[in-house]
């Protein structure tokens, strides 16, 4: 099993510019997540997900948007990156039980630049 | 005020300490899990907890629901458990995950 993986692992981009923050997990996991994690601060819920189809926003959603079309695949995109958007983003996933989750598996985290 | 607050922020241990990491929450929770983060970035899952406690070789974590508080113990510590530990959890409302700052923990030999 490879996990939760995630791409790229470091991008640069301009301000204005738009891209998609790939994860994929080969566990069947239900419950698929997006965080940010800024210096300094803990980590801060993007977007989550209890099932293909089925998406919710977290404590920071603005300027994010997320689908989830398949169990397997859960892609964040940026619709027009800005400056404090910089940051490192990890996906995770886990089972979901219907009310609660179960380990959670991180993937190694993309470093964004936004220039 | 967050409404995961762990303690103490940093800690700085000597090779062999017992040492004792608190979380507290303010809201509803289904689950806690305990984190940790090596200087390499990577997040490892330590623990999941509902309920009473569990222990995984070193590592104690126990939760108390009523007083909404969690605690993760080492016992004999080492430089390699130097790492940021974070507590999450889960809210019962929402299904969404709210985290604690973190606690940094160095060990020296």
């Amino acid at each position: 099993n490879a996990g939760v993986t995630q791409t790229p692992k470091f991008q640069v981009l301009k301000t204005g510019q738009s891209m998609t923050l790939q994860c994929a997990q080969d566990m069947n996991h239900e419950y698929m997540s997006w965080y940010r994690q800024d210096p300094g601060m803990g980590l801060r819920l993007i977007h989550y997900s209890v099932g293909a189809g089925i998406t919710d926003q977290g404590e920071v959603p603005n300027g994010y948007n997320v689908s989830r079309s398949t169990t397997e695949d859960f892609p964040l995109r940026l619709l027009s990156a800005a400056p404090s958007q910089t940051s490192v983003y990890f996906c995770a996933s886990s089972r979901w039980t219907g009310r609660d989750t179960d380990t959670q598996y991180f993937g190694p985290g993309t470093r964004l630049t936004v220039l | 005020k967050n409404e995961v607050e762990q303690s103490p922020q940093n800690l700085t241990a000597q090779e062999g300490e017992f040492i004792t990491i608190n979380c507290s929450y303010s809201v509803g929770i289904s689950a806690l899990h305990w984190l940790q983060q090596h200087p390499g970035g990577g997040i490892v899952s330590l623990f999941m907890l509902s309920s009473g406690k569990k222990k995984h070789g070193r590592l104690i974590a126990t939760i108390n629901i009523q007083e909404k508080h969690s605690s993760l113990h080492i016992t004999a510590s080492h430089p390699r458990d130097s790492a940021v530990y974070i507590c999450a959890v889960l809210s019962h409302v929402s299904n969404d995950m709210r985290f604690g700052a973190g606690t940094r923990l160095t060990v020296k030999p």
